[in-house]
């Protein structure tokens, strides 16, 4: 069981391009979301899904945006990437949304944006 | 509103000793918290999380965290520290109105030197 697979490992990339990181489990989780690493400030919430169908907003929304199709899939997209985002991305998911669940997570995506 | 606290960027312990890496929160109504590991170029691995019941939570490689209401604390400890356990380390908080987001602390760097 592979678990959290996330697509780059690592990319390099030119401000103003656009730019969508890949993040596909296999534990049949209903939730999903994506956080960003940064040092000092530990993880941050950029969006989440409570199911396949729904994508809400978490406290770092702005500049990405997400969709949710299936229950595997999750990919997190920058429309017009900046050197702000330039991060580590992961992804995660529970069984449920409630917060009692565990969320595992998936490798990471290192996103340098020039 | 509800936050975490690390209140220690930085942890050093000898191989053998006990360590402790400390937690606070601040929330209203019932916490749920929850310990991470995060490895070098790895993705953050679940350790241990405290939901109700009992105060002192037993989780993965000997690790355990005391639930103190009054201190609004969650400390994680280990008995005997390994080198292996050098890591940095994430407290989270979870909380039932808030469906599957978990506020994460700055993190921990633990150190443990032979």
């Amino acid at each position: 069981i592979a678990g959290i697979t996330q697509a780059p490992t690592s990319q390099i990339l030119a401000a103003g391009r656009r730019m969508t990181l890949r993040c596909t489990q296999d534990m049949r989780h209903n939730a999903m979301y994506w956080y960003r690493q940064d040092l000092g400030l530990g993880l941050r919430l950029i969006h989440y899904s409570n199911t396949a169908g729904t994508t809400g907003k978490g406290e770092v929304p702005d500049g990405y945006s997400v969709s949710r199709a299936n229950t595997d899939d999750f990919p997190l997209t920058l429309a017009s990437a900046v050197p702000s985002q330039t991060s580590v991305y992961f992804c995660a998911s529970s069984d449920s949304p409630a917060s009692t669940d565990t969320q595992y997570f998936g490798p990471g995506t290192r996103l340098t944006v020039l | 509103a509800q936050s975490v606290a690390q209140p220690e960027d930085q942890v050093n312990v000898a191989e053998g000793n006990p360590l402790t890496v400390k937690c606070t929160y601040s929330v209203s109504g019932n916490p749920y918290l929850f310990w991470y590991v995060q490895y070098p170029n790895r993705g953050l691995q679940f350790l241990l999380k405290y939901i109700t019941g009992d105060n002192l939570v037993k989780g993965s490689y000997g690790f355990e965290a005391e639930f103190n209401k009054s201190q609004t604390s969650f400390h994680l400890k280990k008995p005997s520290a390994l080198v292996s356990d050098s890591a940095l380390y994430f407290c989270a908080l979870g909380r039932g109105s808030t469906l599957g987001r978990l506020y994460f602390g700055r993190g921990t760097q633990l150190t443990v030197w032979p």
